[in-house]
């Protein structure tokens, strides 16, 4: 089963604009992971957020999390062409081996 | 320093045959994951490997099994396998220790069962 949901589960901007996507959550986490996977390949990394924590910045990426809501956000400033991919959030609880529960994704396309 | 491998690329299996899969973690992680990722949706977690043990196992039957070795490295092995087995088979390496919360993905296996 899928704890996370994504929403929207698609979007469609232009070069330049910014990209916010959501993800929800059921259960007790103590991390909350974003990934990005281009036409099915392999995920990578984006960024980590501690349950501790509330906002946290990568470059162009900011994640935000609401533990009391069960949410978190992430916003990608400045979009490009090559940002073009789809988007997972996965929740981890250190406890249970942080094994990952993925959400159904956010598919992002940005137009030149 | 490598990332995560995963060999082979692409593999095509019969209905009922059985298949190996191959992951090689990323320097210094020592905590293999699989994931089954069809298409269209997010991955879900199959099991995790931990000094050589099955640690964590998510809801997958018995046709899916898995080996640890001593260098890390991690097997997972599918038998019987059915036509809803095809999809992108991913594996993860980190670290166990205590801030060992990423998670790097290698770039996956295609298996199609014809």
């Amino acid at each position: 089963s899928q704890q996370g949901e994504e929403d929207p589960q698609a979007l469609s901007i232009q070069e330049g604009e910014n990209a916010t996507m959501n993800c929800s959550y059921k259960t007790s986490i103590n991390n909350l992971q974003w990934y990005r996977q281009n036409s099915g390949r392999g995920l990578v990394h984006l960024i980590l957020i501690r349950s501790n924590e509330r906002e946290k910045h990568s470059g162009r990426l900011r994640v935000t999390l609401d533990t009391s809501k069960k949410s978190s956000s992430l916003l990608i400033t400045a979009s490009r062409a090559a940002d073009t991919a789809s988007y997972f959030c996965a929740t981890g609880f250190k406890a249970a081996g942080n094994k990952l529960t993925f959400g159904g994704g956010t598919r992002v396309l940005v137009k030149p | 320093d490598a990332g995560v491998t995963q060999s082979p690329t692409h593999l095509i299996k019969t209905r009922g045959q059985q298949v190996t899969l191959r992951c090689s973690p990323k320097s210094g992680h020592d905590t293999v994951s699989w994931y089954q990722q069809a298409l269209g949706q997010g991955p879900q977690f199959i099991f995790q490997y931990y000094e050589e043990e099955e640690r964590q196992r998510g809801n997958f039957p018995d046709r899916f099994s898995g080996h640890q070795f001593p260098n890390y490295s991690s097997e997972l092995n599918v038998n019987a396998l059915l036509l809803g087995d095809s999809a992108l088979y991913l594996c993860a390496s980190s670290w166990a220790g205590a801030s060992g919360l990423e998670q790097y993905f290698g770039p996956g296996t295609r298996l199609t069962v014809t």
